[in-house]
């Protein structure tokens, strides 16, 4: 089965400082791994996917993110956090022989001015 | 921006009537999705389809049933709803193709059942 863990319900950052939302993974196989946000009465949003190659991927809104295979996570990661980076972040992980992608309960993210 | 579309916004109802969640997407993709999803909590798949006339039901077992007529049409029906259906519901779409799951979300219908 699969799983995906965010270990933080809350993150808070001041403005300028850089931030990182942590997401660990249990999946059979190589992994498809994704972060999605969700800002209020907003639908989610697509940030950025890992599907093979550089462990650093590169997403919109100037994230990032860092597929370690050994420590089965996926940490979303801004060098420099806006007040408009506020919202909820979700990560998300299938298997590739699986259909779906699992979620993980989601990280309030709160970048204070 | 996305082009998938979420009727009512909002719904408080009472208990034992039949509701639809209406979920349409102009963007053509062949798979869409129903989520569950509670506050502080992660998504919950209840229904999906990967085309017309095919529905296939999620990981969370769910009393609601859904039905794919027409590419851009996926609703979600509850023929009686409880005030355990309390919660919000998110539909999505997605192109076809493994490689490729990226979701577009519409913003969701918040239920509540009294």
């Amino acid at each position: 089965a699969q799983s995906v863990a965010q270990p933080e319900d809350q993150v808070n950052v001041a403005e300028g400082n850089p931030l990182t939302v942590k997401c660990t993974y249990s999946v059979s196989g190589n992994p498809y791994l994704f972060w999605y946000v969700q800002y209020p009465n907003r639908g989610l949003q697509f940030l950025l996917k890992y599907i093979t190659g550089d462990n650093l991927v590169k997403g919109s809104y100037g994230f990032e993110a860092e597929f370690n295979k050994s420590q089965t996570s996926f940490h979303l990661k801004k060098p420099s956090a806006l007040v408009s980076d506020s919202a909820l972040y979700f990560c998300a992980a299938m298997a590739g022989s699986a259909r779906q992608l699992t979620f993980g309960s989601g990280t309030q993210l709160t970048v204070l001015p | 921006e996305a082009d998938i579309y979420q009727t009512p916004r909002y719904l408080v109802i009472g208990t034992g009537k039949k509701i639809t969640l209406e979920c349409s997407q102009t963007m053509g993709h062949d798979k869409m999705y129903w989520y569950q999803q509670d506050p502080g909590m992660e998504l919950h798949l209840i229904h999906y389809s990967y085309g017309v006339n095919s529905t296939e039901k999620g990981d969370l077992s769910s009393e609601s049933t859904v039905s794919r007529i027409r590419t851009e049409h996926f609703p979600l029906t509850l023929e009686s709803a409880r005030p355990s259906h309390t919660s919000q519901y998110l539909c999505a779409s997605s192109e076809y193709g493994r490689t490729n799951e990226k979701l577009f979300f519409g913003s969701g219908t918040q239920l509540s059942v009294l």
